[in-house]
């Protein structure tokens, strides 16, 4: 059973960065041979693709929104992806989710279980 | 950019119905149109993969269908636990984008 546990919520101030982690468990693979992906979801809005890695051309790729403030990265000694976000703004309050983009159908197959960050002066 | 618009974005409907929400690309997107379940306060569910592969474990009541630009996902009989929101999303190419969603509601 995949599964994708994410760090607890957060709470920042405006101008402030927040990093989120997200540990990969049980799915057979390392962490360096999968497609990690971030989503974001406002309160009661959709569901906004901030990034993610592209095997096609083996690098992340970041939503243009967000380019110059987001940063993904992996520690594959501990399974674990990391989305750090700066200059954050009262806009960026939203839940966070980790997703493992599998390959040969480019879907979200499993996703963690959202943290929610909130940024209130 | 490729723009993803779904209709309605919402819809009443009781047990038994059968219901289709349409998803449409702003360019052709071939098959890479996945479509998601998510229920309040849980993260997203994928439910169908290249526009009519049906996930493991999602109950055949689902179905999707379509390519190039128009999509539709089809429940066959509504059951109570179908009542939430879905999202088409596209995985043509970067940036992933998604449709603003369908919220399915109890008549």
């Amino acid at each position: 059973q995949v599964q994708l546990v994410q760090s607890g919520a957060e709470v920042r101030k405006p101008g402030a960065s927040v990093k989120v982690s997200c540990k990969v468990s049980e799915y057979g693979f390392a962490l360096t041979e999968l497609s990690m992906h971030w989503v974001r979801q406002a309160r009661g809005k959709g569901l906004e693709w901030m990034g993610g890695f592209d095997p096609e051309d083996g690098e992340t790729i970041y939503a243009q929104k967000f380019q110059g403030r987001v940063t993904m990265t992996e520690d594959s000694s501990t399974d674990t992806a990391y989305m750090e976000l700066s200059s954050l703004r009262s806009e960026d309050t939203a839940v966070y989710y980790c997703a493992i983009e599998v390959e040969y159908s480019r879907s979200l197959d499993y996703w963690g279980q959202g943290t929610l960050v909130t940024v209130s002066s | 950019d490729i723009q993803m618009t779904q209709s309605p974005s919402s819809l009443s409907a009781s047990v038994g119905d059968r219901v289709t929400i349409t998803c449409r690309a702003s360019q052709s997107i071939s098959s890479y149109l996945n479509w998601y379940q998510q229920k309040p306060g849980k993260a997203p569910k994928l439910l169908i993969y290249t526009a009519s592969s049906l996930q493991s474990g999602v109950p055949s009541r689902f179905s999707g269908s379509g390519s190039g630009t128009d999509f539709i996902l089809t429940i066959s009989s509504l059951q109570p636990e179908d009542f939430a929101t879905y999202f088409c999303q596209q995985s043509y190419s970067t940036p992933r984008t998604f449709g603003q969603g369908t919220k399915l509601e109890i008549k």
